[in-house]
Formats: structure tokens, C-alpha cells, sequence
């Protein structure tokens, strides 16, 4: 079936750039999303990117998608505190059966 | 535009007992999904529900079921509780579900502790 993978934890420091990773393995994916989940809260739709389309950019979001290797990258620059959460990266095939990446723990270090 | 809300926000029940939990969609949203949130599982699909009717459904146990009603509010129930079973149980709302452009919209979920 399908599934999605991501690192689980990255830490950086408050100023650089962070860049989340995640690769997938639905070929037919057609949209691909990040979301982003702060300390009991629910997810919180950050980003999405249509398949045919290679990069994205929402002010200090840039979204990378590598079709042929499936990886999907999002770089925060100018990591803030407030940055740090968890980052889910999904999938879905024209809007139905999203499947979520286990999530990746952004710290944020002063 | 209201969020999609979800109540109540903390329940601690104990083992055998029932749970039901609820979400209201955004406004003019009429698919729902649910979800559930654990440390070691991550999330995982629950089913969905569009115009009152389960479109898909996840791995899980009879004893968790769900429902929608007419104005799209839609209710989950777990019966008999186990321990395993407390987690975060998020719900998320999409305009139809399956248009090729579809967004999940998440609430703030519903954190259900058994013991």
C-alpha cells in the first residue's frame, strides 16, 4: 500500500534554515501537503503542492518536489521558535485516501 | 468562517466503558474524516463520512463506529474501552473529499484518556 516516510527528528538553530525531508511511494499521488502541529493542537494546513509542479514558494515556505525520486522537501528559512512543532508531510490520490508520514519533530534552539 | 470544532476537548473514562465524541465541519464541508493520534502509531484513518454515509473506512475494530447527520455534524463512538485506545482522535472537514484539489481542514481534537 501506500506509504510515506519522513525523519523524525531535526534540530536547528533559531535564524537558519530548516529543511524537513519526506519521500512517498504512491506514484499516482496528485496533491502533495505539509502540515504542521503545535503542542496539543490538531494539524494545521501549512502548504500543498500539485504534482506537476516542482517547486512552491509562501513567504518563508519553499516546497521541492522530486516526481521521479518521489521526495518532498520543505525548507523553513529563518527558523523562529515558534517554528518549532511537528511537521507532517501527506499524500492523496485527486483528494481521497490521505496518507500522513509519521511526522517530524522540528526543534527550534536559541 | 468558524474552524472545525470538536468536543469535548479532554474526556477520562475507564476500561469498558463508551465514548462519544463530536465534530462540527466547516461551514458548506461535507466530508469527515477521523482520525486517531498515538505516540507509537502516529496518525492513523478511522473512515470517512459524506452525506450521511461511511465512504471509506480504516483498519480498525466494530467498536469503533461513527456517524453523519444531515447538516454534516458527524459523532464517533467507542464502545467497550481498552486501554490502548486512549489517544488523540482528530476529526478534519473537506468541502466533498475526492476532488483533485481537496484540503483537510483539522480540529483541535479530542484527547481520551482510558484507564
Amino acid at each position: 500500500g501506500e506509504d510515506v516516510e519522513q525523519s523524525l527528528f531535526l534540530s536547528v538553530r533559531e535564524g537558519d534554515s530548516s529543511v524537513i525531508n519526506c519521500t512517498y511511494t504512491d506514484s499516482s499521488s496528485t496533491y502533495l501537503y505539509w502540515y504542521k502541529q503545535e503542542p496539543g493542537a490538531g494539524l494545521q494546513l501549512l502548504t500543498y503542492i500539485f504534482s506537476n509542479m516542482d517547486m512552491k514558494q509562501d513567504q518563508r515556505l519553499t516546497v521541492l518536489l522530486n516526481k521521479k525520486d518521489k521526495h518532498l522537501s520543505l525548507r523553513i528559512a529563518d527558523t523562529q521558535t515558534g517554528d518549532s512543532a511537528i511537521y507532517f508531510c501527506a499524500e492523496s490520490d485527486y483528494g481521497q485516501n490521505f496518507v500522513f508520514g509519521p511526522g517530524t519533530r522540528l526543534s527550534v534552539l536559541p | 468562517k468558524a474552524g472545525v470544532t470538536q468536543t469535548p476537548r479532554y474526556l477520562i473514562k475507564t476500561r469498558g466503558q463508551q465514548v462519544t465524541l463530536s465534530c462540527s465541519p466547516i461551514s458548506g464541508h461535507r466530508s469527515v474524516s477521523w482520525y486517531q493520534q498515538t505516540p507509537g502509531q502516529g496518525l492513523q484513518f478511522l473512515f470517512e463520512y459524506f452525506s450521511e454515509t461511511q465512504r471509506n473506512k480504516g483498519n480498525f475494530p466494530g467498536r469503533f463506529s461513527g456517524r453523519q447527520f444531515s447538516n454534516s455534524r458527524s459523532e464517533m463512538n467507542v464502545s467497550t474501552l481498552e486501554l490502548g485506545d486512549s489517544a488523540l482522535y482528530l476529526c478534519a472537514s473537506s468541502l466533498v473529499g475526492g476532488a483533485s484539489n481537496e484540503k483537510l481542514f483539522f480540529g483541535s481534537g479530542t484527547q481520551l484518556s482510558v484507564l
